[in-house]
């Protein structure tokens, strides 16, 4: 299957300072990635949906300053975390879907393994 | 707005009890239906899928899920469990008319040897 590959896994950072994570998928291209959010003990929550070579698109609540979302190639997707607070510490999780021949409308996720942020 | 609900958070069985796992979801319009799974320390992966067709779908691992339109309902189902399936089920519902994917909160399946 698909696989993407998200780096780092785990990040420790002072507040104030910016992070970024990649999002690669490695056997295939992808038009689309979408960045989650997983807070303890609730579900994936969707950040934005990054498209290659155009704007993200981010989900209502957030912030598009504090949030940057950078689709530059069909392999490569990343999120920088600016001026990161305690409040940014989570578990953040790429995926990127495959688009199954003559339609748009289907495809499976694959996800990344996921990048722990932890911002003291 | 547009949802997922799993009503179980936490399932503990023991090995070749039977299992499902509930999740409806709230969307009247032509829904993708999907089951992943995350295993403990590994990515989020995909168990079983729902496009269209026979709703009862069978996945990886003898596991299978029932779409029951009527009832916005896609409960997964394994007629015997094994420790091995400990991990955390998630559902999900893509919908093809906003392109989004919608998580439920996940069920903790702990199956004890």
């Amino acid at each position: 299957g698909a696989v993407v590959s998200q780096h780092p896994s785990w990040v420790i950072c002072k507040s104030g300072t910016s992070v970024k994570i990649e999002c690669r998928s490695l056997d295939f291209q992808a038009t689309t990635m979408f960045w989650y959010r997983q807070f303890p003990k609730q579900s994936l929550m969707l950040m934005a949906t990054s498209n290659e070579g155009s704007k993200a698109t981010y989900e209502q609540g957030v912030e598009k300053d504090k949030f940057l979302i950078n689709h530059a190639s069909l392999t490569l997707s990343t999120l920088t975390v600016t001026s990161a607070h305690p409040e940014d510490s989570s578990f953040y999780i790429c995926s990127a879907r495959t688009q199954t021949t003559g339609s748009l409308n289907t495809g499976e996720l694959f996800f990344g393994e996921g990048s722990r942020l932890t911002v003291l | 707005a547009q949802s997922v609900s799993q009503h179980n958070h936490h399932v503990i069985l023991s090995e070749a009890a039977s299992l499902e796992l509930g999740c409806n979801y709230s969307y009247g319009g032509t829904v993708n239906l999907f089951w992943y799974v995350q295993y403990p320390g590994q990515h989020l992966q995909l168990l079983l899928k729902y496009f269209s067709g026979d709703p009862l779908v069978k996945g990886i691992k003898g596991f299978e899920a029932e779409f029951i339109k009527s009832k916005f309902s896609f409960n997964l189902r394994k007629p015997s469990v094994q420790w091995s399936d400990t991990a955390e089920y998630f559902c999900a519902v893509y919908n093809s008319g906003t392109y989004k994917y919608i998580f439920g909160t996940g069920t903790r399946l702990k199956v004890l040897a």
